[in-house]
C-alpha cells in the first residue's frame, strides 16, 4: 500500500514552455503533498508543501508564480513550472502524507526529470 | 536557518568492508530523524530515529541517534555491491506535517 505515482517519468521541453507534473496518491487519501527538487549530485530541497483545498505553502526563495502548485483533490496535487528555462532542469520528487500520520510516513512518487533546452 | 550536514560526501570501499556514514544537524524543533537510501529514482526509507541511544537495526544496517550531541550515524556491515547508493539524513521538525530538511548525502560506492 501508500503508493504515489507521478507522471510524467521524463519531460523534455522548449525554454519559455510550460510544463505540468502530476502528483498522486493511489491507495490512500494525501491530506499533504511536498515537492522538492533535486539537482545533479545535489540533495533534495524542499519546494513548498501543499494541503488540500487551501494555498501552498512555499519555502525561501522559491517563486510561488512560477511554480504553480494545485491541490485541488485528496489524492492529486500538480506543479506547474511557467516559462521554463535551463536553470529549471532537475528531478522533481513529490512526497505524500495523511492526517495523523508522522514523518516519516511521507511517501515519495518516483519523480520526473525535466530538462529544457 | 535549520540545517543538516552529513560526511562523507563520498566514499569508496570494496565488498565486505563495514561503512560508518554521520549526519549532524542543527535544527529548530527537532522531532526525528530520519534515513532514507536514494539509487536511481525517489529515496527509499530506512530509520527513524527519535530517541537518543537506541540503536535501530535491519538487516546488516543499523542506526543510532545522539540527541546531545546532535548527530546520527548510519552503519552498513559486511557491505555488497548493491549497498551501492546515495544515503540522505533528513531532520524532521515542527508541530505537524512538515517537510523534511535534508542533508546533501553519501555516495557510497561499493567496489567488488
Amino acid at each position: 500500500g501508500a503508493v504515489v505515482s507521478q507522471h510524467p517519468s521524463w519531460v523534455i521541453c522548449k525554454s519559455g514552455t510550460s510544463v505540468k507534473i502530476e502528483c498522486r496518491s493511489l491507495d490512500f487519501q494525501a491530506t499533504t503533498m511536498f515537492w522538492y527538487r533535486q539537482f545533479p549530485k545535489q540533495s533534495l530541497m524542499l519546494m513548498a508543501t501543499s494541503n488540500e483545498g487551501s494555498k501552498a505553502t512555499y519555502e525561501q526563495g522559491v517563486e510561488k508564480d512560477k511554480f504553480l502548485i494545485n491541490h485541488a483533490s485528496l489524492t492529486l496535487s500538480t506543479l506547474t513550472v511557467t516559462s521554463a528555462h535551463p536553470e529549471d532542469s532537475s528531478f522533481y520528487i513529490c512526497s505524500a502524507t495523511f492526517s495523523g500520520g508522522a514523518a516519516y510516513t511521507q511517501y515519495f512518487g518516483p519523480g520526473t526529470r525535466l530538462t529544457v533546452l | 536557518e535549520d540545517k543538516v550536514v552529513q560526511s562523507p560526501l563520498s566514499l569508496v570501499v570494496h565488498e565486505g568492508d563495514t561503512v560508518t556514514l554521520n549526519c549532524s544537524y542543527e535544527v529548530t524543533n527537532f522531532r526525528s530523524l530520519l534515513w532514507y537510501k536514494q539509487e536511481k529514482k525517489a529515496p527509499t526509507f530506512l530509520f527513524m530515529l527519535t530517541s537518543s541511544g537506541i540503536e535501530k537495526k535491519s538487516g546488516r544496517l543499523s542506526s543510532i541517534l545522539d540527541k546531545k550531541e546532535l548527530f546520527s550515524i548510519l552503519n552498513i556491515t559486511a557491505t555488497q555491491t548493491g549497498d551501492s547508493a546515495i544515503y540522505l539524513c533528513a531532520a524532521v521538525t515542527g508541530g505537524g506535517a512538515d517537510g523534511l530538511t535534508f542533508g546533501k548525502g553519501t555516495h557510497l560506492i561499493i567496489q567488488p
